[in-house]
Formats: C-alpha cells, structure tokens, sequence
C-alpha cells in the first residue's frame, strides 16, 4: 500500500506570508490521482485540489497544487486569516484512497 | 442546495452492529460514487469504503474489510454503511462525501475514474465502548 508522508507537521505564518506544504508518497502516484484538502476544527473537509492541479469549484487562485512521481506541493501564495487549518494529501489511485496525516498552518 | 446528511452514529458495545445513513439532496445522487471516510477524535482522516454510481462497485480499507458493507438506494437518494464486529479502534466521526466522478472502479489495486470528494456531510460519531 501507498503511504504518504507530509511535511512539516506544523507551519507557522503569518498573514499574508506564503506557504508551501509537501506530500511525499512511498511510491509513483499519478499526478492524475492527488487530491487536496482543508479542514477547519469541528468542520468537515473541503476539497482545494484534484487531479494535482485543478481547482475545486470556488477555490480562490491563492491555492495551487503541483508534483509528480512521489513529491506533490499545496501552495498557498498569501494566506489570508481563513486560511489557518489543517490540510490533507490523498491518492485516490490505489483501492486504499490513502490520505496523508495533515500539515496543520497556524498563526505565528 | 447540495447536502449530504448522515444519521445513525451513537454508543455500541464491541462485537455489535450498527448502521449508518447518508441522505443526499440537490444534485442527481446517482451520478456519483461516494464515499465513507472515517475521524477518529483527534486524529486525521481515514478513507474507509466507497460505491459506484450504480452500486455495481464497492472497495473498502483493508480495516474494515469483511465487517463494514457499503450499499445504496438510489430511488431513496440514500447511502447506507453497515458496519458489523466493531472494535473500539473503530470509534470516529463518519462522514459521507461525494466523488466528483460516477463510474471509478479499480481493478488490481489501481482505481480509475475517480476525482476527489467534492461535498461532505457534517458527520455522525460513533463510539465503540463497553
């Protein structure tokens, strides 16, 4: 089974800054087949990325996903104060749909 | 509106049974696989089952496998999880969540058609405790 590793734990930032969150996966995952998602406390999760790429509907463009192979990127290029949770990778390209343990991005 | 719903968590002793529903509203339910995914309390998220659009296929975590069933009732526009011989490992909320895609469908391992789950419900906590 796929295994996904994401780093770091715990970002730190402030508004405004930009953050960059890494998804390593224990092998090849389709670019095809990564997702994206936040999660803010006691809320349910929203999908930001599909397909390592494509926006979700709604999805303001200060979210980017890029990667390929085994080394996937959320980007977030200026945080905005609704922005602090926490953010998940998944592959949905294996019959496990594993997720990653989540990146939580608080505030400095 | 697009909503997702789920019913039926509460408090069950280990080796029961309980069984969960997701009632679907505002887009055509069966024109998407959705899925069960899965929160244990302070944890992150675990992927745990999904179905087909037509219930035709059905794939689970290895977790699960052969106590969790997922099935549907597309003229109820409804989802149900039976989940048999639970373990308190399997306390968590469960949410339902929708694919963006109908017809995924995996076959030796790998999946295909799939897109990622695009509306959620607000989740429903189950606790397995004696």
């Amino acid at each position: 089974d796929i295994v996904l590793t994401q780093s770091p734990d715990t970002l730190s930032l402030s508004p405004g800054e930009g953050a960059t969150l890494s998804c390593r996966a224990s092998q090849s995952v389709s670019s095809s087949y990564v997702a994206w998602y936040q999660q803010k406390p006691g809320q349910a999760p929203r999908l930001l990325i599909y397909t390592g790429s494509r926006r979700a509907s709604g999805i303001p463009d200060r979210f980017s996903g890029s990667g390929s192979g085994t080394a996937f990127t959320l980007t977030i290029s200026r945080l905005e104060p609704e922005d602090f949770a926490v953010y998940y990778c998944q592959e949905y390209g294996t019959s496990q749909f594993t997720f990653g343990p989540g990146t939580k991005v608080d505030i400095k | 509106q697009v909503l997702l719903v789920e019913s039926g968590g509460g408090v069950v002793q280990p080796e029961r049974s309980l069984r969960l529903s997701c009632e679907a509203s505002g887009f055509t339910f069966n024109n998407h696989a959705i899925h069960w995914v899965r929160q244990a309390p302070g944890k992150g998220l675990e992927w745990v089952a999904v179905i087909s659009f037509d219930g035709s296929n059905k794939h689970y975590a290895d977790s699960v496998t052969g106590r969790f069933t997922i099935s549907r009732d597309n003229s109820k526009n409804t989802l149900y999880l039976q989940m048999n011989s639970l373990r308190p490992e399997d306390t968590a909320v469960y949410y339902c969540a929708r694919d963006q895609g109908a017809s995924g469908y995996c076959s030796g391992g790998s999946c295909y058609g799939y897109y990622g789950m695009d509306v959620w419900g607000q989740g429903t906590t189950v606790t397995v405790s004696s």
